[in-house]
């Protein structure tokens, strides 16, 4: 069964540094999402992309946050310079169509620790 | 703005009980509503979705959703418990119409299964 596929799986990185987390949507996909989840709170949708651009970003995707499809399988989410409270599990989801009925299909996740 | 609601962080059922996790949902439109099950240290899947088909909606590994408009309600139950279904439960929503849009989720419900 296809599946969204996402790495590292943890990653422990020093406040200031940049991370890349990346992920392999499923190969027919059109929408791709980030999502993240602080430990203990919900999970909370950061950015959408969709024809190679951004379609929706949230309050939290500011300047430090960037999505990029390098080529036709990856899509990464690039933080350039990470503060404490940027550790979460980060999830990557991607979608057939954009009906407003389609579910989204999620990786595993990327555990992000910033120490 | 949309907004979902799941009543309690933590339900706790002997393993054989009727398991009930409640959602509610702010819309003046019903949305499509999506239940995701998140099992320790492992992504989110799909349990099941509302896309307005029928009310009553059956999804994976027993679980089952009705959606009720006059309450605003898409409450998830299983008629027995068993051990592996402890785990974290989210509902989410997304606005019809809103093509390739976020889901909007809840804060999550921790279901533990006591033996």
């Amino acid at each position: 069964e296809p599946e969204v596929t996402q790495t590292p799986s943890h990653q422990v990185t020093q406040m200031g540094q940049e991370v890349i987390l990346r992920c392999v949507p499923i190969s027919n996909h059109l929408y791709f999402y980030w999502y993240r989840q602080i430990l203990g709170q919900k999970v909370e949708f950061l950015v959408s992309f969709y024809n190679n651009e951004i379609s929706e970003k949230s309050e939290i995707f500011d300047d430090q946050f960037s999505v990029e499809r390098p080529d036709g399988s990856n899509f990464t989410l690039k933080i350039r310079s990470t503060k404490l409270e940027d550790s979460a599990m980060y999830f990557c989801a991607s979608s057939g169509t954009g009906q407003s009925y389609t579910e989204a299909f999620f990786g595993q996740g990327t555990r992000l620790t910033v120490v | 703005a949309q907004s979902v609601t799941q009543l309690g962080s933590h339900v706790s059922v002997s393993e054989g009980a009727l398991v009930l996790l409640r959602c509610n949902y702010s819309s003046s439109v019903p949305p499509y509503l999506f239940w995701y099950v998140q099992y320790p240290n492992q992504g989110l899947q799909l349990l099941l979705k509302y896309t307005s088909a029928a009310t009553l909606v059956k999804g994976i590994n027993g679980f089952e959703a009705e959606f009720k408009k006059s309450e605003t309600s898409f409450h998830l139950t299983k008629p027995s418990a068993h051990m592996s279904d402890a785990a974290e439960y989210f509902c989410a929503v997304r606005p019809r119409g809103n093509q390739g849009g976020k889901l909007i989720f809840g804060q999550g419900t921790e279901l533990s299964v006591k033996p």
